[in-house]
């Protein structure tokens, strides 16, 4: 069983394209993430929603709107799309916190991005 | 704000022998402290992790340790073989925040 599923793997799509990313996790985690990975492999915190409720928010285009239905999914929308949109995007979770820290967080395989 | 900084941002080394990357934070109040290893085509998976309450800790041929002073924190991994070859992350993360700060990862080479 896949703890942390995301689809689609791949995604192929126009400038100027509407299109969504949906991901669930089974492990019954409270708190879930968008990451993105550029070219450079550089992982950057897009999104994260706790119970339902987004808490991070970081400095994103309102292109960009997650949407947490419940807190085993957490999908991403994305108007509009641009050239520099293409990326892979990582969605994650985790158990939330503990005294001495975060607790650890599962990724999910990624979504392949390409914006032609 | 916040950042990790890892190094070095390419390692080959000759199977059978050891590679260390590290990392240097800048939060004083980070805690928490994973490494990630990342294949290709395939999400990052969480392959040992130490909290601020521990120096060392160590799962088989791989081992972290940590300088809360320095701020600076460091995977050793022994005995290297060619599976080993990834990408590899450090992270850091506080208390209450969610927040994990990627260090810029470390693409690992094995030559058999």
């Amino acid at each position: 069983d896949t703890a942390v599923s995301q689809t689609p793997k791949y995604l192929v799509t126009q400038m100027g394209n509407d299109k969504s990313i949906k991901c669930e996790q089974n492990l019954g985690h409270d708190t879930m993430y968008w990451y993105k990975q550029d070219s450079k492999k550089f992982l950057k915190i897009m999104f994260s929603y706790n119970n339902k409720e987004l808490i991070i928010n970081e400095t994103v285009p309102n292109r960009f709107s997650p949407k947490s239905p419940d807190k085993a999914h957490l999908n991403l929308h994305i108007n509009s799309l641009e050239l520099g949109d293409s990326a892979v995007y990582f969605c994650a979770s985790s158990l939330g916190t503990s005294p001495f820290g975060a607790n650890v967080l599962t990724f999910g395989a990624g979504s392949r991005l390409t914006v032609l | 704000g916040e950042n990790v900084e890892q190094h070095p941002s390419t390692l080959s080394v000759q199977e059978g022998d050891s590679a260390v990357i590290k990392c240097t934070y800048s939060d004083s109040a980070s805690n928490y402290f994973p490494w990630y290893k990342q294949e290709l085509g395939k999400g990052p998976q969480l392959i040992i992790d130490i909290r601020s309450n521990v120096g060392e800790k160590k799962d088989q041929r791989i081992a972290v340790t940590l300088n809360k002073t320095a701020k600076h924190f460091s995977l050793h991994i022994t005995e290297t073989q060619p599976e080993d070859s990834a990408v590899y992350f450090c992270a850091a993360s506080t208390s209450g925040t969610y927040k994990y700060i990627f260090g810029t990862g470390t693409r690992l080479k094995v030559l058999a």
